[in-house]
C-alpha cells in the first residue's frame, strides 16, 4: 500500500517568505508527528496530532511555526517570515493510534531559505 | 539532563566485517528504545525496538541489538555488512508511551563499507 507522502520534495524559498509542507499519512492512520532534521543532525520532534486535533506541540520552535489537520488525514505544516534558520529536512510520520504504534516517515521536503 | 549519545560520528568498515553502532541514553527510567535507518532520498525506517523482556532483540537486515541497562546503552550490531548497509543509523527513544509516542533521536552514525 502507499506510504507516507510528502509535497514538495524540495522547496527553496526567500528569508521572509511564507511556505507550507505538506503530509499524506498511510491510510486510517490516526496519529500524525512532524519532525525537524537539520544538517548532521538527529530529527527533533515538532508536533504530534491525534485525529484532528494538536495533542502536543511542544517541539515547536516559536509562534512562527503552525501546522492543521482539518480533516484527521492530510497535515500542513506553515512557517510564517521565514529564516535560514528554518532551512532542514521536515518529516511527517503517521502511526495507527497513539501510544506507541510504529512510526512510518515519509521522505521529507528540504526547505532552503536563501 | 536527558538525551541520547551517538559517540560515532562515522564509521567505516569492510563488507563483510562485523559491525557495532554505539547508542547510550540518559533517562531515570528505561526507555523505550529504536534502531532507524535512514538512506539517501529514503524515509527513516525501523530496524529493530526493545520495550521489556529479552535484551537482545532482533530485527530486519539482519541486525540485532542488546540492552543493557547497567551501561544504559543499546548498541546495534551485525555480524556481517553488505555493501547496501552504508547508510545512517539513528538510535531513538521513547519515554512516554500513554499518549504520545515522541521519538528523541541521537545524532545518527554515517557507516561507509567498502568493497
Amino acid at each position: 500500500g502507499a506510504g507516507v507522502s510528502q509535497t514538495p520534495s524540495n522547496k527553496v524559498t526567500e528569508k521572509g517568505k511564507y511556505v507550507e509542507l505538506r503530509c499524506d499519512p498511510i491510510s486510517g492512520h490516526t496519529a500524525l508527528y512532524w519532525y525537524r532534521q537539520s544538517l548532521g543532525q538527529g530529527p527533533e520532534f515538532l508536533i504530534y496530532f491525534q485525529g484532528t486535533g494538536a495533542a502536543d506541540d511542544s517541539g515547536l520552535p516559536n509562534d512562527r511555526f503552525f501546522a492543521v489537520r482539518p480533516e484527521g488525514s492530510v497535515s500542513t505544516l506553515k512557517i510564517q517570515r521565514t529564516e535560514r534558520g528554518d532551512s532542514a529536512m521536515y518529516l511527517c510520520a503517521s502511526s495507527p493510534s497513539g501510544g506507541w504504534h510504529e512510526q512510518y516517515f515519509g521522505p521529507g521536503t528540504r526547505l532552503t531559505v536563501t | 539532563a536527558q538525551s541520547v549519545t551517538q559517540p560515532d560520528i562515522h564509521i567505516t568498515v569492510s563488507e563483510g566485517a562485523s559491525l557495532e553502532l554505539r547508542c547510550n541514553y540518559s533517562y531515570g527510567a528505561t526507555p523505550y528504545l529504536f534502531w532507524y535507518v535512514q538512506s539517501p532520498g529514503q524515509g527513516l525506517q525501523l530496524l529493530l525496538k526493545y520495550f521489556s523482556g529479552d535484551t537482545l532483540v532482533q530485527g530486519i537486515k539482519g541486525f540485532e541489538a542488546e540492552f543493557k541497562r547497567s551501561q544504559s546503552s543499546f548498541n546495534l550490531r551485525k555480524p556481517s555488512v553488505h555493501w547496501s548497509d552504508a547508510a545512517e543509523y539513528f538510535c531513538a527513544v521513547v519515554l512516554n508511551t500513554g499518549t504520545a509516542s515522541k521519538l528523541t533521536f541521537g545524532t545518527g552514525t554515517r557507516l561507509q563499507v567498502t568493497l
